[in-house]
């Protein structure tokens, strides 16, 4: 009965790649997020989607694109992985709304490493 | 620019001492504030939350915080630290815009340390 989900828990890959990391969360949430956590802990905001609007934070590299096939799921693609890309990265959700301020649910993280 | 600030990068306390866990904020308006906490390897779960109302918040296992907002402080407290509570421990914004979305702002943790 897991909440928030991803997979894979590891991801081990070459620069130039392309790779995907696939969240999912069965808690009826209507707003999903992608997390970066480097190296030092530091954890930083990448999107965050709801079925009305996306919001990107402007630091992100183009070369990540979520992609959501439905409310459950929020996908993260990563084209032409690069050495700094390594990181672990969290994907959550919440429920939001006018009115609504819950908190974030978040899975237990992808850790990529990239050769 | 809106932040938050963990000034500590670890605490060391003795178990059955209280500890605090500092957080200062740097928002505009109203923001609403939460604490986190990661153990190892794992993702970050919720602890408590303030949005209004009574300054003091209490959350799971046994931690509270108070919301200043002269000071614009929520420092993480608890009575009687348990080794068990050792961890990386977040504070988070999310300004207040009226927007629907929940976009929090994370400080840069700080390692609590608890030995028996």
């Amino acid at each position: 009965d897991t909440a928030v989900s991803q997979t894979p828990k590891y991801l081990v890959t070459q620069m130039g790649n392309d790779k995907s990391i696939k969240c999912e969360q069965n808690l009826g949430h209507d707003t999903m997020y992608w997390y970066k956590q480097d190296s030092k802990k530091f954890l930083k905001i990448m999107f965050s989607y709801n079925n009305k609007e996306l919001i990107i934070n402007e630091t992100v590299p183009n070369r990540f694109s979520p992609k959501s096939p439905d409310k459950a799921h929020l996908n993260l693609h990563i084209n032409s992985l690069e050495l700094g890309d390594s990181a672990v990265y969290f994907c959550a959700s919440s429920r939001t709304g006018q009115g609504r301020y819950n908190e974030q649910f978040f899975g237990p993280g992808t850790r990529l490493t990239v050769l | 620019a809106q932040s938050v600030a963990q000034p500590e990068d670890q605490v060391n306390v003795a178990e059955g001492n209280p500890l605090t866990v500092k957080c200062t904020y740097s928002v505009s308006g109203n923001p609403y504030l939460f604490w986190y906490v990661q153990y190892p390897n794992r993702g970050l779960q919720f602890l408590l939350k303030y949005i209004t109302g009574d300054n003091l918040v209490k959350g799971s296992y046994g931690f509270e915080a108070e919301f200043n907002k002269s000071q614009t402080s929520f420092h993480l407290k608890k009575p009687s630290a348990l080794v068990s509570d050792s961890a990386l421990y977040f504070c988070a914004v999310r300004p207040n815009y009226g927007g629907s979305q929940g976009n929090l702002i994370f400080g840069k943790g700080t390692k609590l340390s608890v030995k028996p």
